[in-house]
């Protein structure tokens, strides 16, 4: 069965620290990522996906980047952190096959904390 | 604009009280409506997949419709364990990776 792991769970960071988090999943090949970020009350903003190594598409512009180095791991990365990159960060996987998408695998979350 | 609106924000039951919450949404070229569970401190739970007008889709205590312009999920009987936030998402157009999320709801279940 498919797993995905993200870590760690709880991060708090000073401002213009840099970020690392990291998500890898298991038992399934060539998967579909992405990175989300949930705001309090707010919905699910993409902000990056990747469709395979070292194909990544941003969707929002900030103060992130995102790399994919192996097929499935993916991380996300920041040089400098500001007080607006706090929130709850997931990582998810997904099938998508003839355009659509079969629904998200959620990882279980990292909560951020800029202080 | 593409969006997706939940409603209520907040539903609180008593354990047995029936309900439903509503998903309204306006995307162009509809192709798939997502229910997800939301429990605090995690990830999203994936529970239905919708994908045109008229179906239906059943999980335990759960039921989920779908219209041209809107989604419903029907809880019958809830439990103390339904408690959680349901998260209504849809994927817009052909790309497969444009999912839009709403702000979700939070349910209450009291015993």
């Amino acid at each position: 069965s498919q797993t995905i792991h993200q870590w760690p769970a709880t991060l708090v960071q000073p401002v213009g620290s840099p970020l690392s988090l990291e998500c890898t999943v298991e038992g399934t090949s060539n998967p579909n990522l992405y990175w989300y970020r949930q705001a309090a009350g707010r919905g699910l903003q993409l902000l990056f996906y990747s469709i395979g190594i070292d194909q990544i598409s941003s969707e929002v512009p900030q103060n992130l980047s995102a790399s994919r180095p192996q097929d499935r791991q993916f991380i996300l990365s920041s040089k400098k952190l500001l007080l607006s990159d706090s929130g709850f960060y997931l990582c998810a996987w997904s099938v998508v096959r003839r355009g659509f998408n079969y629904g998200y695998t959620f990882g279980s979350g990292t909560r951020l904390t800029v202080v | 604009e593409d969006q997706v609106t939940q409603s209520p924000e907040a539903l609180r039951l008593q354990e047995g009280e029936s309900s439903s919450l509503n998903c309204s949404y306006t995307v162009s070229g509809l192709r798939g409506l997502f229910w997800y569970r939301q429990d605090p401190g995690k990830g999203p739970e994936f529970l239905f997949t919708l994908y045109s007008a008229g179906e239906e889709k059943e999980k335990e205590r759960l039921k989920a419709t779908l219209t041209k312009k809107e989604s419903f999920l029907h809880i019958t009987a809830p439990k103390p364990e339904d408690s959680a936030t349901y998260l209504c998402a849809v994927q817009a157009g052909a790309g497969g990776f444009k999912t839009i999320f709403g702000a979700g709801t939070r349910l209450f279940v009291k015993a």
